[in-house]
């Protein structure tokens, strides 16, 4: 089954202790991108790759980290966690005709 | 920079009522324009999305949009609304493959 896969689902950690949140894809898209979704905001683009090794800032980029060493992986790292990034997370990868395949979402609570 | 309006938060129709939610962008060059849902607890589904062309759009779920240039909107229409259909709506306007901006949403709920 063609999927977007994202672990964990749900994390409550404390502030400043770093934590990675993963994401997976069997679609062998060249495509792949975070955003943070807030009530009232939207989603709003973190980071985005257009392939392996290649990655660049969307909208709301500070506070977080992206590597893309596989075209499969794209993992989002935060390395000192604030209450501010507390946020409902979603991955997405894209196809040739740019539709967005969206993972389940990340819940992610920072005390 | 590009962005999306949409206007409405909260839409409110009677089942097997019309239905149109309404999206305005603002964008430098002819825009790749989408619409996603996302039902409560799930993560976003593509609708339609215009890149260019016949400027009426249809999509799944007896879903479809107008580009219209001269007004910058990318209208979603559904003529027939069904319960199922309660859900929430972002408008995207993209660069292709790079940068995404969505709208703040719109949330619909169906009546019976």
């Amino acid at each position: 089954e063609a999927q977007v896969t994202q672990n964990p689902r749900y994390l409550i950690t404390v502030t400043g202790k770093k934590l990675t949140v993963t994401c997976s894809q069997n679609m062998n898209h060249e495509y792949m991108s975070w955003y943070r979704q807030d009530p009232g905001l939207g989603l709003r683009q973190i980071y985005y790759s257009m392939n392996v090794e290649v990655t660049d800032k969307g909208d709301v980029p500070e506070g977080y980290k992206v590597s893309r060493k596989e075209k499969r992986n794209f993992p989002l790292i935060l390395e000192s966690p604030s209450p501010n990034q507390t946020s409902l997370y979603f991955c997405a990868s894209a196809d040739s005709h740019y539709e967005q395949y969206f993972g389940p979402g990340t819940r992610l609570t920072v005390t | 920079a590009q962005s999306v309006t949409q206007p409405d938060i909260h839409i409110t129709v009677s089942e097997g009522a019309s239905l149109e939610l309404r999206c305005n962008y603002s964008y430098g060059a002819t825009p790749y324009l989408f619409w996603y849902v996302q039902s409560p607890g799930q993560g976003l589904q593509l609708l339609l999305k215009y890149f260019s062309g016949d400027t009426l759009v249809q999509g799944i779920k007896g879903f479809e949009a107008e580009f219209k240039r001269s007004q910058s909107s990318f209208n979603l229409r559904k003529p027939s609304v069904h319960w199922s259909d309660a859900a929430e709506y972002f408008c995207a306007v993209g660069e292709g493959y790079q940068k995404v901006t969505f709208g703040t949403g719109t949330k619909l709920q169906v009546i019976p």
